[in-house]
C-alpha cells in the first residue's frame, strides 16, 4: 500500500504554463522531499520541508502539515522541467517512503 | 566534488549468480540507502542505514542483503538473483538524522537478470 498519491500520474503543458503538482500523505511527518528526475535517469533532491513555502528559482514547494498535502508549483515552465517529480516523506523509523511520481512533458 | 558512487551502471547476469553493487559516498554521511525503482511502482526503500554496523529494512527487502563496516560504503547483495529483480537501483546518502535531510543520489544501477 503506497502511502504517498501524487496527481496527476502525468502532465503535458505548453511552454510558459504554471504547472501544479499535488502529494498527498496519510501519516503526520515531519519533513516532506520533492525530487527531480529528468529523462537521463538522474536523481536529485529539489525541496524538503516541514512547513510554509519554499523557492528555488521558478519551482515553489508549498506544505500543509495538517491536511497532509504538498504542492510543486513551476512557474513559467520550460521544456527542460520535462521530468519526474517524485513527492516522499522520511518515517519515523528512518526509512523513507516515496510517491510513483508524477511525469511532466512540457512542450515547445 | 561531493558525490555517491554507484558500480557497476549496467549489468546483466543470469539467475543464480551472486552480484553486489557497490555504493560509496564521500561527504561523510551517516544515513544511507538502496532503492529500486520499477514502472508503475515507483522508487520504492530496499534497506537503510543510519550509521555504521546499523541497517534496517525498507519496504522492499525480500532478496537483498546489505552491510555497513565503514561510513562510506553501503554494498548491495543479491545472493541468488531472480528475473524479478530486474530493476533500476539507487543508492542514496544524507547527514545527520539521515531521512529529514536533503538526499543526495548516485547515478543508478541498470540490472538485468535472465
Amino acid at each position: 500500500k503506497n502511502e504517498v498519491e501524487q496527481s496527476p500520474q502525468n502532465l503535458t503543458a505548453q511552454e510558459g504554463e504554471f504547472i501544479t503538482i499535488n502529494c498527498s500523505y496519510s501519516v503526520g511527518i515531519s519533513a516532506l522531499h520533492w525530487l527531480q528526475q529528468h529523462p537521463g535517469g538522474g536523481i536529485v533532491s529539489l525541496f524538503m520541508l516541514s512547513s510554509g513555502k519554499k523557492k528555488h528559482g521558478r519551482l515553489i514547494a508549498t506544505i500543509n502539515i495538517q491536511e497532509k498535502h504538498s504542492s510543486l508549483h513551476i512557474t513559467a515552465s520550460h521544456p527542460r522541467d520535462s521530468a519526474v517529480y517524485i513527492c516522499g516523506y522520511g518515517g519515523s523509523q528512518g526509512n523513507l517512503i516515496f510517491g510513483k511520481g508524477t511525469k511532466l512533458s512540457v512542450k515547445p | 566534488e561531493a558525490q555517491v558512487t554507484q558500480n557497476p551502471r549496467y549489468l546483466i547476469t543470469v539467475t543464480g549468480k551472486k552480484l553486489t553493487v557497490t555504493c560509496s559516498q564521500n561527504m561523510n554521511h551517516e544515513y544511507m540507502s538502496w532503492y529500486r525503482q520499477d514502472p508503475g511502482l515507483g522508487l520504492r526503500q530496499i534497506y537503510y542505514s543510519m550509521n555504521v554496523e546499523v541497517t534496517d529494512k525498507g519496504d522492499v527487502p525480500e532478496g537483498y542483503k546489505v552491510s555497513r563496516k565503514e561510513k562510506r560504503n553501503f554494498p548491495l547483495i543479491l545472493e541468488s538473483p531472480s528475473p524479478n529483480q530486474t530493476s533500476l537501483y539507487f543508492c542514496a546518502s544524507s547527514g545527520g538524522d539521515g531521512s529529514y535531510n536533503e538526499q543526495f543520489f548516485g547515478p543508478g544501477t541498470r540490472l538485468t537478470v535472465l
